[in-house]
């Protein structure tokens, strides 16, 4: 089973749909979580973190659940300019891994007109 | 503040040639990494380092060297490039602390003949 599993997609989605990533990883002493955003032929950006309470920012909601190893992001009200693939990344943060993150294939969105 | 810097952006190589890839950053992080990213398998660490003078390797480290002489520069270096290596190669740095992130440079894109 891979650390970080994504759904590849792609997501084809109009102007204004609401759209759902899931991710699910595999060792249970991950400590922090994040979603990155990458353009194309651009460098991943730090898209939020992810916190077991949940959080928000604007249209973005990201959610955790540590049970389930699982972790969600919705976009509301979709944007052109969230054409994007979103990687789903987990920070182990134990023993001798340093912190490294180990990341998903990534999702990728496309918003259409 | 120019965060996370790459140089070159492209190369094409030779078969057998080597090469120096240059990573510098600018926000005092201890932590620098490298990786690679090849179509349909995400992005993989290639090397990485905890503080100057020291480096370790990752998921994927044959066939590249690393050195960091410097706290802001960590450099990769390919000794005989092969066409395998043909990929897009990001660095990344990060401060210390369990919840911290990685900052990601723009890329360089090398292609091996």
């Amino acid at each position: 089973r891979k650390e970080v599993e994504q759904d590849p997609g792609p997501f084809n989605v109009p102007e204004g749909a609401t759209v759902a990533f899931n991710c699910t990883y595999s060792n249970s002493a991950s400590q922090s979580f994040f979603w990155y955003r990458q353009d194309c032929r651009k460098e991943p950006k730090l898209l939020m973190s992810v916190y077991s309470s949940g959080n928000e920012d604007g249209r973005f909601t990201a959610q955790l659940n540590r049970a389930s190893q699982y972790i969600s992001l919705l976009i509301r009200d979709s944007k052109l300019s969230d054409s994007a693939t979103y990687l789903c990344v987990v920070n182990l943060n134990y023993g001798g891994s340093q912190g490294n993150l180990i990341f998903g294939k990534g999702t990728k969105l496309s918003v259409k007109p | 503040n120019a965060g996370v810097t790459q140089t070159p952006k492209f190369r094409v190589l030779k078969t057998g040639q080597s090469m120096t890839l240059l990573c510098a950053q600018d926000m005092n992080h201890e932590y620098m990494y490298w990786y690679r990213q090849d179509p349909g398998m995400g992005l993989r660490l290639i090397h990485y380092s905890v503080g100057e003078g020291t480096t370790a390797k990752g998921e994927v480290p044959d066939g590249y060297n690393v050195s960091r002489l410097k706290k802001q520069n960590f450099l990769l270096g390919l000794e005989s490039a092969a066409p395998s290596q043909t990929s897009v190669y990001f660095c990344a740095s990060r401060p210390v602390g369990a919840q911290e992130t990685q900052y990601f440079g723009p890329g360089t894109r090398l292609l091996v003949l």
